[in-house]
């Protein structure tokens, strides 16, 4: 089955800093990559996306990008804000009968 | 208008008990999931039904029994509990052919 290792597990910044996390997985076949935001005591909201036939994706502060051949993708956020602070998870999936992995988390952490 | 719902939100219970949790979709959704939260915020997939039939069920021992009386509906019985089961269950659906996942508030199960 897939196999997906997510870094860092913790992530410390001052705000305006950008912040990186990045996912690595295993099976060539995944062409859905999204990413989670959890804020402290509430649901896992997806914030952004990507699919495989796409290098990268820009939504305001945050980005994904995607690289097919080493089978990882990250997610960026710059000048980062305290109201980031939150786990965000990345997750891998295939079309059809959908069951995506997710990764373990990684707790950010915006200092003002 | 809330697009998934579970219920309770929080349950407190003693060991050996037997529990359920609700959850409800209002987004016409095929597909419902059960996830398993720990204390270390891992996303573990339990369950996955589409269209009231079982499509996953990953290890979880069989005191845990999912219960989908029809589409909208996905419940979770649990028997038996265990200290061990003490964990935040979230509930999640996904639209046919569609790929992002809309997750419940979740329920926080503490088991004494």
């Amino acid at each position: 089955g897939e196999n997906v290792e997510q870094h860092p597990s913790t992530l410390s910044v001052q705000e305006g800093d950008s912040a990186v996390i990045k996912c690595t997985y295993s099976d060539s076949a995944s062409n859905y990559f999204p990413w989670y935001k959890q804020e402290l005591g509430k649901r896992p909201q997806l914030i952004i996306d990507i699919r495989s036939n796409v290098g990268e994706k820009k939504d305001q502060r945050i980005a994904v990008t995607l690289n097919k051949t080493a089978k990882h993708f990250s997610l960026h956020i710059t000048e980062t804000q305290p109201e980031d602070s939150a786990v965000y998870f990345c997750a891998v999936g295939r079309g059809g009968s959908y069951i995506p992995t997710f990764g373990r988390g990684t707790s950010l952490i915006v200092h003002p | 208008d809330t697009a998934v719902s579970q219920t309770p939100k929080y349950l407190v219970t003693q060991m050996g008990n037997d529990k359920s949790i609700k959850c409800e979709q209002n987004l016409g959704h095929d597909t419902m999931y059960w996830y398993k939260q720990d204390s270390k915020k891992f996303l573990k997939i339990m369950f996955s039904y589409n269209n009231k039939e079982l499509i996953i069920n990953e290890t979880v021992p069989n005191r845990f029994s999912p219960k989908s009386p029809d589409k909208a509906h996905l419940n979770l019985h649990i028997n038996s509990l265990e200290l061990g089961d003490s964990a935040v269950y979230f509930c999640a659906s996904l639209s046919l052919g569609g790929v992002e996942q809309f997750f419940g508030p979740g329920t926080r199960l503490t088991v004494l």
